[in-house]
């Protein structure tokens, strides 16, 4: 069975700085996706950015990007330029990408990210 | 489209009594997932449905959980008899089906059982 972690339950970063998330996961199978949702206190899960893993290049859109390190089993998430709406729990999510499957988000527990003004 | 819509937003109900909520996805998304999601956890798969098939449910889904899908338009999920466990967020999702499509998500429907 397929399992994320992140291992950092809370981060906080100064406006315009930059963070970086960690993510790692486990899974046997050789092609999947890799997600980075924003979930604000509204509760509604917003995605951030994608990465399919047959691609190397890592996916980038806008101020946030990702390092996917397939050996390693690691997708981090780096948000540039924070600013104040970023503040909210982000959470790493695994799809596996074979037909017939049900395409199930697996997700991590989360990291609570706060921006300091 | 207004996106994925789910009602309640808050439920409170007691012990032992039963509740429905109800999810209307984004029209023409074939693909519908229910989540849980509880206090620092993140979501947790319950089922999910391809139009109106119900094609697999977790072991979360205890036999006091129903959920449906008529006409493969929106779902219900019922829960029989509920339990304090059962307080939790319930979010829906829904996707096109295209294998590299996000699943688009609603707001959910926070549930306190007291």
């Amino acid at each position: 069975a397929q399992t994320v972690t992140q291992s950092q339950p809370e981060m906080s970063v100064q406006e315009a700085e930059t963070v970086t998330l960690s993510c790692t996961y486990d899974t046997s199978e050789s092609d999947y996706y890799l997600f980075w949702y924003k979930q604000p206190p509204s509760r509604q899960m917003i995605l951030v950015i994608r990465q399919e893993a047959y691609k190397q290049q890592n996916a980038t859109e806008n101020r946030f990007s990702v390092n996917f390190q397939k050996a390693a089993k690691s997708f981090s998430l780096k948000i540039s330029d924070s600013q104040l709406g970023d503040a909210a729990m982000y959470f790493c999510a695994y799809r596996s990408a074979y037909g017939g499957a049900t395409n199930k988000l697996i997700f991590g527990t989360g990291t609570l990210l706060a921006v300091q003004p | 489209d207004t996106g994925v819509s789910q009602d309640p937003r808050h439920k409170i109900t007691k012990r032992g009594q039963n509740v429905t909520f109800r999810c209307d996805p984004i029209s023409e998304h074939n693909r519908l997932y229910w989540y849980r999601q509880t206090l620092g956890q993140g979501p947790e798969f319950l089922t999910y449905f391809q139009n109106e098939a119900q094609l697999e449910k977790s072991r979360l889904l205890s036999d006091r959980f129903s959920a449906e899908r008529p006409k493969g338009s929106f779902s219900t999920l019922e829960i029989q008899r509920t339990e304090q466990g059962d307080s939790a967020m319930y979010l829906c999702a829904s996707s096109p089906g295209l294998m590299n499509t996000e699943a688009f998500f609603g707001q959910g429907t926070r549930l306190t059982v007291v």
